[in-house]
């Protein structure tokens, strides 16, 4: 399809394991986003790529959490040793426009999610 | 610091009566603002958002919403409700200059027969 995919959809773990969550935005995308959301919470941001690089991963909770974006397309959440609060939705979104300050600013457009369960 | 408030957890509405959720927002600069639905077990959808110009946006579903910059609001309004609006409503804000787009905790907006 055209939209965000995101795999897997659920993924149930053991605290302690490591765990990666796979984004493939829009084709033609440059800008892509990782957010997390808790239940009954907003989504809450992680990291944002323009093309490969990380150009704001202020919302990286610590250094267990790590994306990357090798080729500006495809991007990888992974996350380390997890820990029973890292349960949540993880949400990929991506956007046509990635300019800093630049009038045409566009939506978000999101995929399904990822739903991790730490056991 | 950028951030979103949305006051109301939830708000109930009959059907064919028209509908507002609230949100007010907080940036350094000049805001670009959005509203998202979100329907259960669904992705975020885009709704509508304010870049520049009118203060009242219209966006999908018939849905609109009115940029207020003395009150930092942006509320969004339908002027008659459908039972098939129900759903989570999220307004996000970002700050020119930035690329981060900070979301509120939501709004379940419900419709009533």
């Amino acid at each position: 399809g055209a939209g965000v995919s995101q795999t897997p959809s659920n993924k149930v773990t053991e605290k302690g394991k490591y765990v990666e969550l796979r984004c493939d935005p829009i084709s033609g995308h440059t800008a892509l986003y990782w957010y997390r959301q808790s239940l009954g919470q907003g989504p809450e941001f992680l990291i944002y790529f323009q093309g490969t690089g990380a150009a704001d991963d202020s919302g990286l909770p610590n250094d267990r959490f790590f994306a990357v974006r090798p080729e500006g397309s495809v991007s990888t959440l992974k996350i380390q040793r997890t820990e029973r609060g890292d349960s949540a939705v993880y949400l990929c979104a991506s956007s046509p426009y990635g300019l800093a300050g630049g009038e045409n600013t566009g939506e978000l457009f999101f995929g399904e999610g990822s739903r991790l369960t730490v056991l | 610091a950028q951030s979103v408030a949305q006051p109301e957890d939830q708000v109930n509405v009959a059907e064919g009566n028209p509908l507002t959720v609230k949100c007010t927002y907080s940036v350094s600069g000049n805001p670009y603002l959005f509203w998202y639905v979100q329907y259960p077990n669904r992705g975020l959808q885009f709704l509508l958002k304010y870049i520049t110009g009118d203060n009242l946006v219209k966006g999908s579903y018939g849905f609109e919403a009115e940029f207020n910059k003395s009150q930092t609001s942006f509320h969004l309004k339908k002027p008659s409700a459908l039972v098939s609006d129900s759903a989570l409503y999220f307004c996000a804000v970002r700050d020119r200059g930035y690329q981060k787009v900070t979301f509120g905790i939501g709004t379940k907006l419900q419709v009533i027969p």
